[in-house]
């Protein structure tokens, strides 16, 4: 099993700042590799495949880099809206496997 | 539009089984892969099963293999999950998710708002 590990747990941030979340996988999933939003009581919504394609209506704050098993999550000027919990997900291999989530809170 | 709409899900006893639907609209059902994920607060996101548009491909993680079951009618645009042997760990919210079509593997792109499964006595 691949397992993905994000960092850091909780990122404080202010509106208006760059937001830099991290997720290492055991091993290499390139490219397959996800990251996704979830606010209180949503389902979590599709941001970036491929590691670093936006997926459609994603706003180009947005931003996914990485390859191997080092991946990046920036986001270059926070909204109101951004605040959330980020997860990263690898779709190499069976079973498709989560990271912990990385929570973006208002500083 | 893409919509999933899961339901199904409730309160049941240890040992106990439940079975959860997900209907689907706003896309080709028949030609796409279709997961169960479930999150709960302590431990996240855990992927639990994916089965082929055609059904023919079947996957399970190991935490739900021999209890769970998932299934698909094509004709009615629903996707299953069979749920026996329920433990107190199962306890989560069930998500149904779609396949992006365009992508070689299972990239999750849509999902749905989730049902809710309590497993207690």
């Amino acid at each position: 099993e691949i397992v993905m590990t994000q960092s850091p747990a909780t990122l404080s941030v202010s509106p208006g700042e760059r937001a830099t979340l991290s997720c290492r996988a055991s091993q290499s999933v390139i490219p397959h590799l996800a990251w996704y939003q979830q606010k209180p009581g949503q389902a979590p919504r599709l941001l970036i495949y491929g590691a670093s394609t936006r997926a459609s209506t994603i706003p180009a704050r947005f931003s996914g880099s990485g390859s191997g098993t080092e991946f990046t999550l920036t986001i270059s000027s926070l909204q109101s809206e951004d605040f959330a919990v980020y997860y990263c997900q690898q779709y190499n291999d069976w079973p498709l496997t989560f990271g912990g989530g990385t929570r973006v809170e208002i500083k | 539009e893409v919509q999933l709409l899961e339901s199904g899900g409730g309160l049941v006893q240890p040992g106990g089984s439940l079975r959860l639907s997900c209907v689907a609209s706003g896309f080709t059902f028949s030609s796409s892969a279709m997961t169960w994920v479930r999150q709960t607060p302590g431990e996240g996101l855990e992927w639990v099963s994916t089965l082929s548009g055609s059904g023919t491909s079947i996957y399970y993680a190991d935490s739900v293999k021999g209890r769970f079951t998932i299934s698909r009618d094509n004709s009615k645009n629903t996707l299953f999950l069979q749920m026996n042997s329920l433990r107190a760990e199962d306890t989560a919210v069930y998500y149904c998710a779609k396949k992006y079509a365009l992508a070689s593997h299972c990239l999750l792109d849509y999902w749905g708002q989730g049902t809710l499964v309590t497993v207690s006595s």
